[in-house]
């Protein structure tokens, strides 16, 4: 088992629609990061977080250390946010992140 | 300012040659981080430096795969007698230094082809 899971791994929603992508982990944290890449490889980082919730422009995400779960939600969807969404996580001091495997977001007009 | 950047963009190369992938970090950025991601699949880590040390290279699969760091700036992935397997997208990310509390900054790839 992966030590970091999301779900779905595909998602297609209508233009307008409210997105949740879910990312769950089952070792210690020290940080969580929520990742964008678009097709060509470049990795754009979203969010960082260690406790609650954080929120810019459409994009929220939320994390609940006691249960190991972070969320990341978009609202009023457009085809532009069309990419793979990654949820990583830091383990300890060490700096290095491990990734769930990517939910792929396709987002028709 | 300029972000990461890594050359080559692309490389092919033939079975059992030796490549070597380079990366520039964000200037004053003291901890570098190298993965490799294979179609389909999420990055996986590689090797971890801050400074001109190598602070954690347990995810270099193996001993063909070897980095470098020697002023603490750019950094060098060399990899000996390239297997087919080895094919991917090699990522680099920099940021201010290894603690927690820091973003790291990722360059757009180099896609590794070996035929």
């Amino acid at each position: 088992k992966n030590e970091v899971e999301q779900s779905p791994q595909n998602l297609t929603a209508q233009e307008g629609e409210f997105i949740t992508i879910n990312c769950s982990y089952s070792v210690g944290i020290s940080a969580l990061h929520w990742l964008q890449q678009h097709p060509g490889g470049g990795i754009v980082s979203l969010f960082m977080l260690s406790s609650g919730k954080k929120k810019h422009g459409r994009l929220i995400a939320t994390i609940n250390i006691q249960e190991k779960h972070s969320s990341l939600h978009i609202t009023a969807s457009h085809p532009r946010d069309s990419a793979v969404y990654i949820c990583a996580v830091r383990s300890g001091n060490t700096g290095k992140l491990i990734f769930g495997q990517g939910t792929t977001l396709q987002v028709k007009p | 300012g300029a972000g990461v950047s890594q050359t080559p963009s692309n490389k092919v190369t033939e079975k059992g040659k030796y490549v070597e992938l380079r990366c520039d970090p964000i200037s004053g950025h003291t901890a570098l981080y190298w993965y490799r991601q294979s179609l389909g699949q999420g990055p996986e880590f590689l090797i971890y430096f801050q400074g001109t040390g190598a602070a954690d290279d347990s995810g270099l699969p193996n001993d063909r795969f070897f980095a470098v760091r020697p002023e603490g700036s750019v950094s060098t992935l060399k990899i000996q007698r390239t297997e087919r397997g080895d094919s991917a997208m090699y990522l680099c990310a920099s940021s201010l230094t290894g603690g927690a509390g820091y973003e790291q900054y990722f360059g757009p790839g180099t896609r590794l082809t070996v035929t």
